[in-house]
């Protein structure tokens, strides 16, 4: 069975440009999750999706981050214009069932903002 | 609401057990916990649903009191393989799966 999918792996860009990660789950989930992990610390919820509708985006980041799930399978997140702070790893994440389920995690995406 | 672990880190010997503990300020619908090596992504070890239950994983099992809203995973005879970054997440209700900071466990031969 094929796991998470995440491109790209690593990606370098300078503070003010924009960048998108992409994300394709395991065929049949319903749940997506993208998480930020900043260096040392937990993975910082995003947004999750429930096939395509959004469940919580309560920690997105709304004025510079964007994420879309259209037709409830493979998941773009954007960041538009990129901060140093947002310099962190970008897991997406996809389940079977909600949060009573094993999250099946991509490689991740690594970001550095200069 | 991000759940609490405790200790940051430990260090063991082959061999050795050890306890990680994962506390809420709030009722607990779930508990998973994750081992991360690293640069790699988080793997799954188990999830605990509210109910009081333990489970096992080879050598590692957890528990899971709802009474007092916290989890413990405990590292039995650690092996080399055992070291990593274990993460608890969290859920108060049936969606948005919280993470703790993590717990660094180095196991030394």
């Amino acid at each position: 069975e094929a796991g998470v999918a995440q491109s790209p792996r690593y990606k370098i860009i300078e503070k003010r440009q924009s960048v998108a990660f992409w994300c394709n789950p395991i065929s049949g989930h319903a749940t997506l999750y993208w998480y930020q992990q900043i260096l040392g610390q937990g993975p910082k919820l995003l947004i999750q999706f429930q096939n395509n509708g959004v469940v919580d985006d309560s920690q997105l980041p709304k004025d510079r981050f964007s994420a879309e799930r259209l037709k409830g399978v493979d998941s773009t997140l954007k960041i538009q214009p990129a901060k140093l702070e947002d310099s962190a790893v970008y897991l997406c994440a996809s389940s079977f069932i909600a949060n009573t389920g094993e999250l099946f995690f991509g490689e991740g995406s690594r970001l550095t903002v200069l | 609401q991000q759940p609490v672990q405790s200790p940051q880190a430990v260090i063991l010997r082959e061999g050795e057990d050890a306890v990680i503990n994962c506390s809420s300020s709030k009722a607990l619908y779930s508990v998973h916990w994750y081992r991360q090596k690293h640069g790699e992504a988080p793997v799954f070890l188990m999830i605990l649903l509210k109910g009081g239950e333990q489970k096992g994983h080879d050598k590692i099992s957890a528990s899971f009191n709802e009474k007092k809203q916290q989890s413990s995973l405990y590292l039995t005879a650690s092996q080399l393989s055992y070291s990593g970054t274990y993460f608890c997440g969290t859920s108060i209700n049936d969606y948005k799966l919280s993470f703790g900071a993590g717990t660094t466990v180095t196991v030394r031969a």
